[in-house]
């Protein structure tokens, strides 16, 4: 099956600078790659998503950078907020799959 | 507003006792999952479901089983608890593919 391998573990950053999570995928077959962000005791939520089509999604604060050929994906946040403080998974799946194959989480803590 | 919800937010229960965690959700949704998350381990797929009374396994179904009886209802059950699997248990539910998970709160289940 997939192997999604995710770092760093922990991040901590000043607020208004910026965070990189990374991602590696083990499958060529996976196609759709979510991130999610789960606060201090609440359940995880989609904050963004990218298909394998392109490979670069934006919203606001946040992008995914996807590159298929090296099999990686990476989460970038800018103008970070303490707010961003949180645990981000990345995910991969394969589109003629149900299950989501996810990385291990990062810590990120925004110091104000 | 999509909603998927769990029975409990903490549960106590005896090793050996049976132990049953449900969730539902309100968006007719053919997928529901149940994970399983450990610190420094991620989101660990246990079973899934993708219609009624249908199930497979994930990653890690050793020590549990599931039902699905209705379309809105996951039931996970570990058939004789043990302490190795005290751990937060998080339920999800999607529409067929790689599309958003929705997670419910979680049920934080401790194993004496």
């Amino acid at each position: 099956g997939e192997n999604v391998e995710q770092h760093p573990s922990t991040l901590s950053v000043q607020e208004g600078d910026s965070a990189v999570i990374k991602c590696t995928y083990s499958d060529s077959a996976s196609n759709y790659f979510p991130w999610y962000k789960q606060e201090l005791g609440k359940r995880p939520q989609l904050i963004i998503d990218i298909r394998s089509n392109v490979g670069e999604k934006k919203d606001q604060r946040i992008a995914v950078t996807l590159n298929k050929t090296a099999k990686h994906f990476s989460l970038h946040i800018t103008e970070t907020q303490p707010e961003d403080s949180a645990v981000y998974f990345c995910a991969a799946s394969i589109n003629s799959g149900n299950q989501f194959y996810f990385g291990t989480g990062t810590s990120l803590t925004v110091i104000p | 507003d999509v909603k998927v919800t769990q029975s409990s937010r903490y549960l106590v229960k005896r090793t050996g006792e049976k132990v049953f965690l449900e969730c539902v959700q309100d968006m007719d949704h053919e997928n529901m999952f149940w994970y399983r998350q450990d610190p420094g381990l991620g989101l660990r797929l246990i079973y899934f479901s993708y219609d009624v009374k249908m199930k497979e396994k994930g990653d890690i179904p050793e020590g549990y089983s599931v039902s699905r009886e209705k379309k809105e209802r996951f039931s996970l059950i570990l058939e004789s608890a043990s302490t190795n699997q005290t751990s937060m248990y998080l339920c999800a539910s999607s529409l067929p593919g790689p599309y958003e998970q929705y997670f419910g709160p979680g049920t934080r289940l401790t194993v004496t």
